[in-house]
């Protein structure tokens, strides 16, 4: 079946320790996009890839960083700059818009991010 | 610029009855319109869609909502609740606006739905 596969679905985090996230998928989408999630505020967009190669900042970027080498890989790390790491991560991928609308996001079962 | 507002953070029903949750979006240009569903730890799972076809919109599980453009609503409706429905609802919007192939979501906060036997 295809979708996307986020690990580990629980992480800890001492101080000062940057981590990574995985999350790799087989939709053959272009694009994807992590989120983070906190109680109460929706998810945020933190980074996103249209293409290979490729990625813009969403709205809450800092202490996080991306890379996008393959077209089914698109790892998160969470670096020690991040100040409240603490928070429930979500990848998502969709396919190419059309002329007509948006492509819904299809999202990943997340990984449980926490500080020890 | 687009925005989202879902009306009520927590919504309890008895099981059996139905279900409306509300949700009105602002948008600068045609949106999307999607609704999805979280249930406790897990990703979420898109429930329906709205692109500028139907206004009327089924989705999975039972679930329909309405777009109405002079109200700039699209709540989410069920006509009886299941013990199963309990989860977390999010209202999303999208714009079609830009040359590129991404279509930026904005979420709503939110809506807890509680069913009770």
């Amino acid at each position: 079946d295809g979708g996307i596969t986020q690990s580990p679905k629980y992480l800890f985090r001492k101080e000062g320790q940057n981590v990574t996230l995985s999350c790799e998928q087989n939709l053959n989408h272009d694009a994807m996009y992590w989120y983070r999630q906190d109680p109460g505020q929706g998810l945020r967009l933190i980074y996103y890839s249209q293409i290979v190669n490729d990625f813009q900042k969403g709205d809450i970027a800092e202490g996080y960083s991306v890379s996008r080498e393959k077209k089914e890989s698109f790892p998160l790390t969470v670096t020690s700059a991040q100040k409240n790491p603490t928070a429930f991560y979500l990848c998502a991928s969709s396919g190419r818009r059309n002329i007509l609308s948006n492509q819904p996001q299809h999202f990943g079962d997340g990984t449980r991010l926490s500080i020890l | 610029a687009q925005s989202v507002t879902q009306l009520d953070s927590h919504v309890s029903v008895s099981e059996g009855t139905p279900v409306l949750l509300r949700c009105n979006y602002s948008s600068s240009y045609s949106p999307s319109l999607f609704w999805y569903v979280q249930h406790p730890n897990k990703g979420l799972q898109l429930l329906l869609k709205y692109t500028s076809a139907a206004t009327l919109v089924k989705g999975i599980n039972g679930f329909e909502a309405e777009f109405k453009k002079s109200e700039t609503s699209f709540h989410l409706t069920k006509p009886s609740a299941h013990m199963s429905d309990a989860a977390e609802y999010f209202c999303v919007v999208s714009d079609t606006a830009g040359g590129t192939s991404y279509g930026k979501l904005t979420f709503g906060q939110g809506t807890i739905l509680t069913v009770h036997p």
